[in-house]
Protein backbone atom coordinates (compact mmCIF):
# COMPACT_ATOMS: atom_id res chain seq x y z
CA UNK A 1 0.00 0.00 0.00
CA UNK A 2 1.18 3.25 -0.97
CA UNK A 3 2.32 5.61 1.75
CA UNK A 4 1.27 8.66 0.16
CA UNK A 5 -2.23 8.30 -2.04
CA UNK A 6 -3.53 11.32 -4.44
CA UNK A 7 -7.12 11.55 -6.12
CA UNK A 8 -8.00 11.83 -8.31
CA UNK A 9 -5.24 10.18 -10.79
CA UNK A 10 -6.21 13.26 -13.02
CA UNK A 11 -8.99 15.96 -13.85
CA UNK A 12 -10.02 17.93 -16.63
CA UNK A 13 -11.88 21.28 -15.71
CA UNK A 14 -12.59 24.03 -17.97
CA UNK A 15 -10.58 27.22 -17.39
CA UNK A 16 -11.74 29.87 -14.87
CA UNK A 17 -13.15 26.91 -12.63
CA UNK A 18 -11.95 25.64 -8.98
CA UNK A 19 -11.09 22.29 -8.42
CA UNK A 20 -9.71 20.48 -5.25
CA UNK A 21 -6.79 17.65 -5.24
CA UNK A 22 -6.97 14.94 -2.53
CA UNK A 23 -4.04 13.45 -0.42
CA UNK A 24 -4.28 10.66 2.23
CA UNK A 25 -1.04 9.84 3.81
CA UNK A 26 0.42 7.32 5.96
CA UNK A 27 3.57 8.42 6.79
CA UNK A 28 4.70 8.36 10.64
CA UNK A 29 6.54 9.99 12.23
CA UNK A 30 5.21 12.82 10.07
CA UNK A 31 7.60 16.47 9.58
CA UNK A 32 5.99 18.20 6.86
CA UNK A 33 3.91 17.60 3.97
CA UNK A 34 4.79 19.94 0.46
CA UNK A 35 2.72 19.83 -2.60
CA UNK A 36 4.38 20.29 -5.81
CA UNK A 37 3.51 21.42 -9.43
CA UNK A 38 5.53 19.68 -12.12
CA UNK A 39 5.21 20.48 -15.88
CA UNK A 40 5.69 17.97 -18.03
CA UNK A 41 9.96 17.20 -18.50
CA UNK A 42 10.50 19.62 -15.80
CA UNK A 43 11.74 19.54 -12.25
CA UNK A 44 8.50 19.99 -9.90
CA UNK A 45 8.08 23.27 -8.31
CA UNK A 46 6.91 23.88 -4.35
CA UNK A 47 3.71 25.67 -4.24
CA UNK A 48 3.56 25.15 -0.26
CA UNK A 49 4.71 23.82 2.82
CA UNK A 50 2.49 22.19 5.86
CA UNK A 51 3.77 21.15 9.40
CA UNK A 52 2.08 19.78 11.73
CA UNK A 53 0.47 22.46 13.65
CA UNK A 54 -0.36 24.32 10.52
CA UNK A 55 -4.06 23.45 8.62
CA UNK A 56 -4.29 26.12 6.03
CA UNK A 57 -1.81 28.14 3.92
CA UNK A 58 -2.27 29.99 0.50
CA UNK A 59 0.28 30.80 -1.76
CA UNK A 60 -2.36 33.11 -4.63
CA UNK A 61 -4.50 30.89 -5.93
CA UNK A 62 -3.68 27.75 -4.64
CA UNK A 63 -4.56 27.12 -1.03
CA UNK A 64 -3.72 23.73 0.91
CA UNK A 65 -5.19 22.35 4.10
CA UNK A 66 -3.88 19.91 6.29
CA UNK A 67 -5.32 17.76 8.83
CA UNK A 68 -2.70 15.88 10.71
CA UNK A 69 -5.74 13.67 12.90
CA UNK A 70 -6.81 12.44 10.13
CA UNK A 71 -4.09 12.56 7.66
CA UNK A 72 -4.93 14.38 5.10
CA UNK A 73 -4.46 17.31 2.49
CA UNK A 74 -6.22 19.03 -0.25
CA UNK A 75 -5.15 21.41 -2.42
CA UNK A 76 -7.78 24.19 -4.29
CA UNK A 77 -6.89 25.79 -6.99
CA UNK A 78 -9.20 28.63 -7.73
CA UNK A 79 -10.07 30.63 -11.14
CA UNK A 80 -7.79 28.16 -13.00
CA UNK A 81 -6.04 29.05 -16.07
CA UNK A 82 -4.57 27.43 -18.90
CA UNK A 83 -1.12 27.37 -17.14
CA UNK A 84 -1.66 25.51 -14.15
CA UNK A 85 -2.70 22.10 -15.85
CA UNK A 86 0.64 20.22 -14.82
CA UNK A 87 0.89 16.95 -12.40
CA UNK A 88 0.28 17.94 -9.08
CA UNK A 89 2.36 16.17 -6.84
CA UNK A 90 1.80 15.40 -2.74
CA UNK A 91 5.58 14.89 -0.87
CA UNK A 92 5.60 13.89 2.82
CA UNK A 93 8.66 14.02 4.77
CA UNK A 94 9.68 11.56 7.87
CA UNK A 95 10.69 13.37 10.85
CA UNK A 96 14.03 13.66 11.72
CA UNK A 97 15.31 12.10 8.09
CA UNK A 98 15.98 13.71 5.00
CA UNK A 99 13.75 10.67 3.34
CA UNK A 100 10.54 11.79 1.51
CA UNK A 101 7.48 9.97 0.03
CA UNK A 102 6.02 11.27 -3.39
CA UNK A 103 2.33 10.50 -3.96
CA UNK A 104 1.77 9.01 -7.63
CA UNK A 105 0.31 12.87 -8.41
CA UNK A 106 -2.85 14.22 -9.92
CA UNK A 107 -2.91 15.15 -13.72
CA UNK A 108 -4.90 18.21 -14.16
CA UNK A 109 -5.97 19.66 -17.43
CA UNK A 110 -7.35 23.20 -17.63
CA UNK A 111 -9.59 23.25 -20.66
CA UNK A 112 -10.38 26.77 -22.39
CA UNK B 1 18.39 33.66 -8.73
CA UNK B 2 20.60 30.63 -9.08
CA UNK B 3 19.13 27.32 -9.33
CA UNK B 4 20.24 23.93 -9.52
CA UNK B 5 21.96 23.26 -12.91
CA UNK B 6 22.06 20.08 -14.13
CA UNK B 7 24.04 18.54 -17.23
CA UNK B 8 23.63 17.25 -19.58
CA UNK B 9 20.01 17.89 -20.53
CA UNK B 10 19.98 15.10 -22.74
CA UNK B 11 22.36 11.68 -22.68
CA UNK B 12 21.81 8.80 -25.37
CA UNK B 13 23.53 5.58 -24.49
CA UNK B 14 23.59 2.42 -25.34
CA UNK B 15 23.25 -1.27 -23.28
CA UNK B 16 26.15 -1.84 -21.16
CA UNK B 17 27.73 2.07 -21.20
CA UNK B 18 28.09 3.74 -18.67
CA UNK B 19 26.81 7.45 -18.26
CA UNK B 20 27.82 10.32 -15.37
CA UNK B 21 25.36 12.90 -14.52
CA UNK B 22 26.22 16.09 -12.58
CA UNK B 23 24.56 18.47 -9.87
CA UNK B 24 25.74 21.86 -9.08
CA UNK B 25 23.17 23.14 -6.56
CA UNK B 26 21.97 26.08 -5.13
CA UNK B 27 25.05 28.15 -3.79
CA UNK B 28 25.07 27.70 -0.05
CA UNK B 29 23.16 24.42 -0.33
CA UNK B 30 24.89 21.38 1.52
CA UNK B 31 22.58 18.84 0.66
CA UNK B 32 22.14 17.19 -2.55
CA UNK B 33 19.11 14.90 -3.74
CA UNK B 34 18.48 12.90 -6.76
CA UNK B 35 15.53 11.06 -8.23
CA UNK B 36 14.56 9.24 -10.97
CA UNK B 37 11.28 9.53 -13.24
CA UNK B 38 10.52 6.99 -15.43
CA UNK B 39 8.05 7.65 -18.37
CA UNK B 40 4.74 8.43 -16.75
CA UNK B 41 5.95 7.36 -13.62
CA UNK B 42 6.51 9.59 -9.81
CA UNK B 43 9.89 10.71 -9.32
CA UNK B 44 11.59 7.94 -7.43
CA UNK B 45 14.41 9.21 -4.53
CA UNK B 46 17.72 7.61 -5.00
CA UNK B 47 20.45 8.88 -2.86
CA UNK B 48 21.10 12.27 -0.68
CA UNK B 49 24.05 13.49 0.48
CA UNK B 50 24.95 16.47 3.30
CA UNK B 51 28.20 18.05 3.68
CA UNK B 52 29.33 15.60 0.93
CA UNK B 53 28.62 11.88 3.34
CA UNK B 54 25.46 9.94 2.24
CA UNK B 55 22.72 10.99 4.07
CA UNK B 56 20.03 8.42 2.81
CA UNK B 57 19.71 5.88 0.57
CA UNK B 58 16.96 5.07 -1.85
CA UNK B 59 15.78 2.32 -4.25
CA UNK B 60 19.36 3.15 -6.20
CA UNK B 61 20.61 0.45 -7.90
CA UNK B 62 23.61 -1.37 -6.85
CA UNK B 63 25.06 -0.43 -10.65
CA UNK B 64 24.90 3.32 -9.13
CA UNK B 65 26.94 4.93 -7.13
CA UNK B 66 26.79 8.89 -6.19
CA UNK B 67 29.41 11.25 -4.92
CA UNK B 68 28.95 15.23 -3.35
CA UNK B 69 32.65 16.91 -3.72
CA UNK B 70 34.45 19.69 -2.03
CA UNK B 71 32.15 22.14 -3.99
CA UNK B 72 29.00 20.36 -2.83
CA UNK B 73 28.37 19.47 -6.47
CA UNK B 74 27.61 15.66 -6.85
CA UNK B 75 27.89 13.35 -9.45
CA UNK B 76 25.78 10.53 -9.98
CA UNK B 77 27.23 7.43 -11.83
CA UNK B 78 25.80 4.89 -13.94
CA UNK B 79 27.01 1.51 -15.39
CA UNK B 80 26.26 -1.71 -17.08
CA UNK B 81 23.06 0.68 -18.24
CA UNK B 82 19.86 -0.94 -19.20
CA UNK B 83 17.12 -0.43 -20.89
CA UNK B 84 15.23 0.39 -17.78
CA UNK B 85 17.15 3.14 -17.08
CA UNK B 86 15.75 5.30 -19.22
CA UNK B 87 14.55 8.08 -17.37
CA UNK B 88 14.23 11.67 -16.47
CA UNK B 89 17.33 12.22 -13.68
CA UNK B 90 16.05 15.08 -11.09
CA UNK B 91 18.86 16.22 -8.75
CA UNK B 92 17.59 18.75 -6.00
CA UNK B 93 19.25 20.80 -3.43
CA UNK B 94 18.67 22.27 0.18
CA UNK B 95 19.98 23.85 3.04
CA UNK B 96 19.33 21.37 4.94
CA UNK B 97 17.90 18.10 5.68
CA UNK B 98 14.54 20.01 6.58
CA UNK B 99 14.01 23.08 3.96
CA UNK B 100 12.68 22.80 0.26
CA UNK B 101 14.69 20.79 -1.86
CA UNK B 102 14.97 22.64 -5.16
CA UNK B 103 15.04 21.24 -8.26
CA UNK B 104 17.08 21.23 -11.07
CA UNK B 105 15.52 21.18 -14.93
CA UNK B 106 16.71 16.83 -15.00
CA UNK B 107 18.45 14.93 -17.15
CA UNK B 108 16.93 12.98 -19.61
CA UNK B 109 18.70 9.85 -20.27
CA UNK B 110 17.91 7.33 -22.91
CA UNK B 111 19.33 4.06 -23.49
CA UNK B 112 19.12 2.60 -26.78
Amino acid sequence: KNQVEQSPQSLIILEGKNCTLQCNYTVSPFSNLRWYKQDTGRGPVSLTIMTFSENTKSNGRYTATLDADTKQSSLHITASQLSDSASYICVVRYSSASKIIFGSGTRLSIRP
Amino acid sequence: AAGVIQSPRHLIKEKRETATLKCYPIPRHDTVYWYQQGPGQDPQFLISFYEKMQSDKGSIPDRFSAQQFSDYHSELNMSSLELGDSALYFCASSSGGNQPQHFGDGTRLSIL
